[in-house]
């Protein structure tokens, strides 16, 4: 049982590039989102979905697309970097039941330059 | 526009005292109100949540204080640890999907 798993760990990209970051549960649950954590701004959220075919922006959507084309994955797409997106980026998951974040991934650090 | 409002960021606490962290909302809507701890290098870990119908929730060391009436909420951690060392971060949620809004974290460091 892995929880919920994030790659890569770390990334760096130049500005213009793309890439899409992974996340992957294993606990079947029905809600996944995507964060960004920033000094001193705390978690912002950016994408969320609550089940497979289904997404919504959160907070910060900008430049980033998501998908749940599955229970279990749900990746977020950067199109054209910016040095902006430079942050820390944590999946979470939790059951439709759960008032709030259960599981979160270990994050991705990425840097635009 | 911060809709959760957390101080201090950052604090420092001899061991066996007492951590306070306080957090102050505006929105009326948020009805869930959960505190996460990060240690370095991992993700948030959800530590305690609470309902506005009730003042007090106490979970071990761990302690929220809810005051409906003015809008805030606190954490304490009782007989702190160097092992509690780690960012704090509040939270409120609210609506169906419950969306998580979070403070912008507190820095705690337990010193021996």
């Amino acid at each position: 049982n892995a929880g919920v798993t994030q790659t890569p760990k770390f990334q760096v990209l130049k500005t213009g590039q793309s890439m899409t970051l992974q996340c992957a549960q294993d606990m079947n649950h029905e809600y996944m989102s995507w964060y960004r954590q920033d000094p001193g701004m705390g978690l912002r959220l950016i994408h969320y979905s609550v089940g497979a075919g289904i997404t919504d922006q959160g907070e910060v959507p900008n430049g980033y697309n998501v998908s749940r084309s599955t229970t279990e994955d749900f990746p977020l797409r950067l199109l054209s970097a910016a040095p902006s997106q430079t942050s820390v980026y944590f999946c979470a998951s939790r059951e439709q039941s759960m008032n709030t974040e259960a599981f979160f991934g270990q994050g991705t650090r990425l840097t635009v330059v | 526009q911060q809709q959760v409002k957390q101080s201090p960021q950052s604090l420092i606490v001899q061991k066996g005292g007492i951590s306070i962290i306080n957090c102050a909302y505006e929105n009326t809507a948020f009805d869930y109100f959960p505190w996460y701890q990060q240690f370095p290098g991992k993700g948030p870990a959800l530590l305690i949540a609470i309902r506005p119908d009730v003042s007090e929730k106490k979970e071990g060391r761990f302690t929220i204080s809810f005051n409906k009436s003015a809008k805030q909420f606190s954490l304490h951690i009782m007989d702190s640890q160097p092992g509690d060392s780690a960012t704090y971060f509040c939270a409120a949620g609210s609506g169906g999907y419950q969306k998580v809004t979070f403070g912008i974290g507190t820095k705690l460091q337990v010193i021996p």
